[in-house]
């Protein structure tokens, strides 16, 4: 089975840059999506195939996908992203997400 | 404005088959490039994919589950149902279904509020 490593947690004070790295083999022959899940609310997607926005997304979030890792940025990072974040990608036809990284912003 | 809503039971004893319904609006289960996804989440735990189908109908499922899970839908209905066989405790979670749009990859752009499914005798 194809496997996603994301760090257990990051933590990033106001206003400063997180990085949130996602691990996979050769991951950079796939397009990866981020979804940012707020506790007890549904998952929200926030990049997909690697680096587009949807609409509603704060320009803060990027996205970059190369060699074995995918990295999720945000820039001036606000309390309010406080959340777990997951990547995913498709192995084949077959979904898999992340482990999954908790943002905290101190 | 689309919305995406899980239906079924709250508590399966252990063995039972679960069966969960997702209602779609704002949009037709026969639009092109676009599938339903059904992915769970035990709690305290990451996201879990289990199975999607398409408009033209092409399913997959998670190879850890395949034996387990079914998938159909009912264009009519706009609706989505997903049957998972032979609960077990491990199976608790909160099921989510999501729009599963394609442009040139797959993603999941609407998700459901989900629904907790308690596996327990």
């Amino acid at each position: 089975s194809y496997d996603l490593t994301q760090p257990p947690s990051v933590s990033v004070s106001p206003g400063q840059t997180a990085s949130i790295t996602c691990s996979g083999d050769q991951l950079g022959d796939k397009f990866v999506c981020w979804y940012q899940q707020k506790a007890g609310q549904s998952p929200v997607l926030i990049i997909y195939e690697d680096t587009k926005r949807p609409s509603g997304i704060p320009e803060r979030f990027s996205g970059s996908n190369s060699g074995n890792t995918a990295t999720l940025t945000i820039s001036g990072t606000q309390a309010l992203d406080e959340a777990d974040y997951y990547c995913q990608a498709w192995d084949g036809s077959t979904g898999v997400f992340g482990t999954g990284t908790k943002v905290t912003v101190l | 404005q689309v919305t995406l809503k899980e239906s079924g039971p709250v508590l399966v004893k252990p063995t039972e088959t679960l069966t969960l319904a997702c209602t779609v609006s704002g949009y037709s289960l026969s639009n092109r490039r676009m599938g339903v996804s059904w992915i769970r989440q035990p709690p305290g735990k990451a996201l879990e994919w289990l199975a999607h189908i398409f408009s033209n109908d092409e399913k997959s499922y998670s190879a850890s589950l395949k034996s387990r899970v079914t998938i159909s839908k009912d264009t009519s209905k706009s609706q989505v149902v997903l049957t998972l066989t032979n609960m077990d405790p491990a199976d608790t979670a909160t099921y989510y279904c999501a729009r599963t749009s394609e442009v040139i990859s797959r993603f999941f752009d609407y998700w459901g509020q989900g629904t907790l499914v308690t596996v327990s005798s």
